[in-house]
């Protein structure tokens, strides 16, 4: 049983380029969700979803978007990349209140 | 807009010291709390939280939670160097689908 699993778990990329983060559970969990952690901020939701074809804005939503066509994939896109998301991502799911998390993916753009 | 605030941001403590971490928030329509420890990589779960007063308990580690006075405790007892890591509060409010408003996290260290 995986839990959440990231991908990539690093990744360099150059301003303006686009790129896409997948999360995927296999806990048949409803709610997936896309947070950002920065040092001094804690972390932040990005986006979510409540059930598969769904995607709602969370705290930090500008720059990123969303897709979630299966229910055990929640996809982060970044269109145009920007030195200021520049973050560690962290993916996570839950069916009620607990949630699970990914390992984090580590973003650096130069 | 809701909000979680934690304190102290950063703890350092010798080994077999008590630590009380500290979170408060402002949210609307509170469902719950929950404290996750963060070391190298992904949050971990450590309680969740609904009802004012009932202690959670796990080994060394309890947490209470004041619904009055909108705040929760972390304690840890008898601290040991493996207890450093981030100690994250979140908070679930709304509609319950919305995600968990995190605090910034208390940095604890504990020294040999």
């Amino acid at each position: 049983n995986a839990g959440v699993t990231q991908t990539p778990k690093f990744r360099v990329l150059k301003t303006g380029q686009s790129m896409t983060l997948l999360c995927a559970q296999d806990m048949n969990h409803e709610y997936m969700y896309w947070y950002r952690q920065d040092p001094g901020m804690g972390l932040r939701l990005i986006h979510y979803s409540v059930g598969e074809g769904t995607t709602a804005k969370g705290e930090v939503p500008d720059g990123y978007n969303v897709s979630r066509l299966k229910k055990q994939n929640f996809l982060l896109g970044l269109e145009s990349a920007a030195p200021s998301q520049t973050s560690v991502y962290f993916c996570a799911s839950s069916q009620s209140t607990e949630a699970f998390f990914g390992q984090g993916t580590r973003l650096t753009v130069v | 807009e809701d909000k979680v605030v934690q304190s102290p941001l950063s703890l350092v403590v010798h080994e077999g010291d008590t630590v009380t971490l500290n979170c408060s928030y402002e949210v609307t329509n509170f469902r719950s709390l929950l404290w996750y420890k963060q070391e190298k990589k992904a949050p971990t779960f450590l309680f969740m939280l609904t009802s004012s007063g009932i202690e959670k308990k796990s080994g060394r580690l309890s947490s209470i939670l004041d619904k009055k006075e909108l705040f929760s405790i972390l304690n840890i007892t008898a601290t040991q160097t493996g207890d450093s890591a981030v100690y994250l509060c979140a908070v679930e409010a709304g509609g319950g689908a919305d995600g968990l408003t995190f605090g910034k996290g208390t940095h604890l260290i504990i020294q040999p």
